[in-house]
Order: C-alpha cells, then sequence, then structure tokens
C-alpha cells in the first residue's frame, strides 16, 4: 500500500467550478501535513499546510481528519490558473522534516 | 524568501557516463538537504538526506554507490549519478531546510537527466 493515496484524476471542470481533492495516508506517525502545487515540468509549490481545525486560503480550504487519516482539498470559483498536479503530503519531524509526497491528481481547469 | 537553486536543469549524458546535480541555498545554511526523483506521472520519491558534514541517508532500494551524495558545506550538495544508464533518466528535485526557514522546506527548481 502506498504511504500516500490520491486519485490521480485527471479532473476536467469548467472556470467557476468548485472541485475538491482527496488523500489518505497510512501511517499514524505522521505530523505535518500539506497541499503542493506541481506545474508540468516544475518543482512543487507548497500551496497550504493542513491543520485539524481546518484551514482556508482565499478559495482553498484544507481539512484533516487525523482518525480517518483522511486530508481534502476545495478549490472553490476555479480558475483556469489553476490547473496543475496537487501533491498531497505528509511530513515526519526527527530532528529533520522529511515529507512524503502522493502522486498527485491532476486538474485541467476550461473555459 | 529563502532560495535554492539547482543547477543544471536540462543535462544529457551518454549511457555508461557520470553526472553531476548541484544544489545551492543561497541565502540560508542549509543543514538537511533532500534528493527526490519523479518518474512521469509518478510522485515524486525521496532518494536520501543528507546533513551537512555527514554521510547521507539513503531511502529502501536506492542505490548508495549508483547515486553518491555529498553535503560537505551548508550551501552546497551535489548528487552524482553514476554509470548513468537510460532507466535513470528523470527528473531530479533536491530541497532544502536549515537556520532561518523555521519548518519551511524549499526546492530546487530540479533537473532533467535523459541518458541516450
Amino acid at each position: 500500500r502506498k504511504e500516500v493515496e490520491q486519485d490521480p484524476g485527471p479532473f476536467n471542470v469548467p472556470e467557476g467550478a468548485t472541485v475538491a481533492f482527496n488523500c489518505t495516508y497510512s501511517n499514524s506517525a505522521s505530523q505535518s501535513f500539506f497541499w503542493y502545487r506541481q506545474d508540468c515540468r516544475k518543482e512543487p509549490k507548497l500551496l497550504m499546510s493542513v491543520y485539524s481545525s481546518g484551514n482556508e486560503d482565499g478559495r482553498f480550504t484544507a481539512q484533516l481528519n487525523r482518525a480517518s487519516q483522511y486530508i481534502s482539498l476545495l478549490i472553490r470559483d476555479s480558475k483556469l490558473s489553476d490547473s496543475a498536479t496537487y501533491l498531497c503530503v505528509v511530513g515526519f519531524s526527527g530532528g529533520y522534516n522529511k515529507l512524503i509526497f502522493g502522486a498527485g491528481t491532476r486538474l485541467a481547469v476550461h473555459p | 524568501g529563502a532560495v535554492v537553486s539547482q543547477h543544471p536543469s536540462r543535462v544529457i549524458c551518454k549511457s555508461g557516463t557520470s553526472v553531476k546535480i548541484e544544489c545551492r541555498s543561497l541565502d540560508f545554511q542549509a543543514t538537511t538537504m533532500f534528493w527526490y526523483r519523479q518518474f512521469p506521472k509518478q510522485s515524486l520519491m525521496l532518494m536520501a538526506t543528507s546533513n551537512e558534514g555527514s554521510k547521507a541517508t539513503y531511502e529502501q532500494g536506492v542505490e548508495k554507490d549508483k547515486f553518491l551524495i555529498n553535503h560537505a558545506s551548508l550551501t552546497l550538495s551535489t548528487l552524482t549519478v553514476t554509470s548513468a544508464h537510460p532507466e535513470d533518466s528523470s527528473f531530479y528535485i533536491c530541497s532544502a531546510e536549515g537556520t532561518g526557514t523555521g519548518n519551511t522546506i524549499y526546492f530546487g527548481e530540479g533537473s532533467w537527466l535523459t541518458v541516450v
């Protein structure tokens, strides 16, 4: 079983749509949680950290359910520029931060 | 903000040769650097973790004699792919954390390696 599992997509949505991505992780010792965005052939960039209380950053809302080992990302009012691959990432701290990446969910927003 | 620079961004090498990829932290001291590999449509796979001045810790299944990692200074880590083969062709990317970055990890721009 993969440590971090995501639906690979692609999710094809029109501009303005709301889209939700889900992710599950297998290691209950995971300590930190993130969503990264990766554009084609580029390095991943941090979109937002994810907390149990849920957090929102503009059109993006992330949720963490530790009991279910489940992470979600909601994107409202999708823009063309949101088209990218969204990576679910879990981290472990033990002197340094080790990140484990999911394979990513591809989003394509069309006019 | 902190910047991690990776070089070269693209490299083509012949099968059997070695190629070195550099990862530099430009405005902070990188106490720990991570090296990842990403094949098309797959996740970033952690290859190894290196702490400045000590030997790298390799993930299971990664050949340490093939992927040589050096982290001799607080601003530079290098990954050398030795005796490269076409199956080593991939996107290699480094990340770093260190003094002044809090818990934030910064990624380099990545290096595309093609072995012909």
